[in-house]
C-alpha cells in the first residue's frame, strides 16, 4: 500500500518568507509526527498529533513554527518568517496508534537562502 | 549531554566481515529501544526493536545493557547493501516521540 507522502520534496525560499510543508500519512493511521533532520544529525522531534489534536508540541523551536491536522489525516507544518537556520529535512511519520511503529515519509528538504 | 550518543564512524569493513557498534543513552527511565537504518538522502526505516534479552534478526543482533545504559548492534557476514547510517533510537514510557542518535555510518567494501 501507499506509504507516507510529503510535498514538496524540495523547497527553496528566501529568508523572511512563509512556507507550508504537507504530510499525507498512511491511510488509517491515527498518530502523526513531525521531525526535522539537519546535516550529520539524527531526526529531532517537533510535534505529534493523535487525531486532530496536537498531543505534544514541545519540540517546536519557537512560535514561528505551527502545525495543524484539521481532519485527522493530512497535516501541514507552517513556518513563518523563515531563517537560514531553518534549513533542514523535515520528516513526517505516522503510526497506526499512538505508540505504534512509526513509518517515515521521504521528507521535504527546505533550503532558506 | 545528549540523550542518545553514538560513535559516528565511519566503520569501513570488507564484505563478509562482522561489524559491531554501540550507542549510549542518558535517561535510565528509557523504556523502548530501536535501531533504524537510513540510506543517503532517504528516510529512516525501522531495522529492529531491541529487547531486554537481546534479539536477532537474520544477520543482525541487538543487545541491551540497562545497567550500563547502552545498546549494541552487530552485523554478521556484511553485504554491500548494508552500507548505510544506523540510527540508535530510544523513547520514554508513555511518551511517543522518538529520540535519535546522530547515527553510525557503515561502509561495506567489495
Amino acid at each position: 500500500g501507499a506509504g507516507v507522502s510529503q510535498t514538496p520534496s524540495n523547497k527553496v525560499t528566501e529568508k523572511g518568507k512563509y512556507v507550508e510543508l504537507r504530510c499525507d500519512p498512511i491511510s488509517g493511521h491515527t498518530a502523526l509526527y513531525w521531525y526535522r533532520q539537519s546535516l550529520g544529525q539524527g531526526p529531532e522531534f517537533l510535534i505529534y498529533f493523535q487525531g486532530t489534536g496536537a498531543a505534544d508540541d514541545s519540540g517546536l523551536p519557537n512560535d514561528r513554527f505551527f502545525a495543524v491536522r484539521p481532519e485527522g489525516s493530512v497535516s501541514t507544518l507552517k513556518i513563518q518568517r523563515t531563517e537560514r537556520g531553518d534549513s533542514a529535512v523535515y520528516l513526517c511519520a505516522s503510526s497506526l496508534t499512538l505508540g505504534g511503529g512509526q513509518f517515515f515519509g521521504p521528507g521535504t528538504r527546505l533550503t532558506v537562502l | 549531554r545528549k540523550e542518545v550518543e553514538q560513535d559516528p564512524g565511519p566503520f569501513n569493513v570488507p564484505e563478509g566481515a562482522t561489524v559491531a557498534f554501540n550507542c549510549t543513552y542518558s535517561n535510565s527511565a528509557s523504556q523502548s529501544f530501536f535501531w533504524y537504518r537510513q540510506d543517503c538522502r532517504k528516510e529512516p526505516k525501522l531495522l529492529m526493536s531491541v529487547y531486554s534479552s537481546g534479539n536477532e534478526d537474520g544477520r543482525f543482533t541487538a543487545q541491551l545493557n540497562r545497567a550500563s545504559q547502552y545498546i549494541s548492534l552487530l552485523i554478521r557476514d556484511s553485504k554491500l547493501s548494508d552500507s548505510a547510517t544506523y540510527l540508535c533510537v530510544v523513547n520514554m514510557p508513555n511518551d511517543y516521540k522518538l529520540s535519535f542518535g546522530a547515527g553510525t555510518t557503515v561502509t561495506v567494501r567489495a
